[in-house]
């Protein structure tokens, strides 16, 4: 069965610290992403993966970074978290492009907080 | 505005009553996908359709590629289908990516 797993379930942290948040996938899948949602805005995505030490960044990258050392893990880093962090984050990843679509899969996502 | 817009945002329906939520887009798409959140945050893939229709048990999903819409339908709705649904969009250029509607909130009551 097809799995993402996400480090924690909830965290909270402090203004200024760093942060990271990782993401490990199972399915050797060559793409993978980082959402964050929050209400009345949906799913914007920060950053992605397409391959091992290859990213790209999405809508929303300002603030985060990214890091992926080995094809099953992608890590999401707040180098200094501020509140306006504090939102849900969720990792999905999916296999090459097929027949140019492709389907994702998520991660159970991570609820920050930051204080 | 944004590239696939849901509606209702929000939808409270009793249980047994038939649900339809609607998704248009504005861009060029290869594929739409229907997800479902359920409290705690976990995403899963209902459908992915290019044309036409699809169906898996009480969920059926439609899509006009014509008039740039898709929807989503629940017969005989049960409180377990409580959750928020979400459109997304393969683009055409950077087919990788999903672009997503806001979600729409369903609660089913008893």
């Amino acid at each position: 069965d097809v799995k993402v797993t996400q480090s924690s379930r909830y965290l909270v942290k402090r203004t200024g610290e760093k942060v990271f948040l990782e993401c490990v996938q199972d399915m050797d899948h060559e793409n993978m992403f980082w959402y964050r949602q929050d209400p009345g805005l949906g799913l914007r995505l920060i950053y992605f993966s397409y391959d091992v030490k290859m990213k790209e960044k999405g809508d929303i990258p300002e603030g985060y970074s990214v890091s992926r050392e080995k094809k099953e893990r992608f890590s999401l880093i707040l180098e200094s978290a501020s509140t306006n962090q504090t939102s849900m984050y969720l990792c999905a990843s999916s296999p090459p492009l097929g027949l140019n679509y492709n389907e994702q899969f998520f991660g159970p996502g991570t609820r920050l907080t930051v204080l | 505005k944004n590239e696939v817009e849901q509606s209702p945002q929000n939808l409270t329906a009793q249980e047994g009553e038939f649900i339809t939520i609607n998704c248009s887009y504005s861009v060029g798409i290869s594929a739409l996908h229907w997800l479902q959140q359920h409290p705690g945050g976990g995403i899963v893939s209902l459908f992915m359709l290019s044309s036409g229709k699809k169906k898996h048990g009480r969920l059926i999903a439609t899509i006009n590629i014509q008039e740039k819409h898709s929807s989503l339908h629940i017969t005989a709705s049960h409180p377990r289908d409580s959750a928020v649904y979400i459109c997304a969009v393969s683009i055409i250029q950077g087919a990788q990516k999903l672009v997503f509607g806001q979600g729409t909130r369903l609660t089913i009551n008893p």
